[in-house]
């Protein structure tokens, strides 16, 4: 089965510098690359994806890279802000398997004024 | 637009005692439904899903076991709860096999 491995587990920022947050993966059928954001107490909340056709994508402050021949994928976000304290978790699917997202064990980011 | 729906929120039971957790989702029909659980301090282990009435499939064995009674109800249920069964229980469904949407998570603390 796959297994995702997610590093730092912890990461500690200053508000306005880059955060960078790297995953590795070992199903090389895997094709869809979402990463959640769980504020404590919350529910996941997906931010960004990326597919496997696709090597990088880039939402205002927020951008993913993705190397499928080496198999990882990586987070940034740029000018971070106290608001990005969070976990944040990647993920991998196979389309074939509807749903069941295989999860990193996430990265505490903590973003300090 | 659909929603989901789950209870309850915050849940403190004896080792030895039942369990049911409740989810149910509106606005759409014939979706696909998930139990995901996350221990404390770590990421999400899928425990079910369920494809339509009555079928269930179960990724680990474990002390829980879930139902689908009807097409947008998903229970999670357990008949005598371990310590090693706190954590935060999250209720998910989708209906394309890009997305999933979870629920607002039910913390269950077994003492």
């Amino acid at each position: 089965g796959e297994n995702v491995e997610q590093h730092p587990s912890t990461l500690s920022v200053q508000e306005g510098d880059s955060a960078v947050i790297k995953c590795t993966y070992s199903d090389s059928a895997s094709n869809y690359f979402p990463w959640y954001k769980q504020e404590l107490g919350k529910r996941p909340q997906l931010i960004i994806d990326i597919r496997s056709n696709v090597g990088e994508k880039k939402d205002q402050r927020i951008a993913v890279t993705l190397n499928k021949t080496a198999k990882h994928f990586s987070l940034h976000i740029t000018e971070t802000q106290p608001e990005d304290s969070a976990v944040y978790f990647c993920t991998t699917l196979r389309t074939d398997s509807w749903g069941k997202l295989q999860f990193g064990a996430g990265t505490q980011v903590v973003v300090t004024p | 637009s659909q929603t989901i729906h789950q209870w309850p929120a915050t849940l403190v039971q004896p080792v030895g005692s039942p369990l049911s957790l409740e989810c149910t989702v509106e606005g759409t029909s014939n979706p696909n439904l998930y139990w995901y659980r996350q221990a404390a301090g770590r990421g999400l282990q899928l425990l079910f899903y369920s494809v339509g009435i009555g079928q269930i499939s179960s990724e680990v064995p474990q002390n829980l076991s879930a139902s689908r009674p009807q097409d947008r109800q998903f229970i999670l249920s357990s008949k005598k709860l371990l310590l090693s069964d706190s954590g935060f229980y999250l209720c998910a469904w989708s209906v394309r096999p890009e997305e999933l949407f979870f629920g607002e998570g039910s913390r269950l603390t077994v003492l």
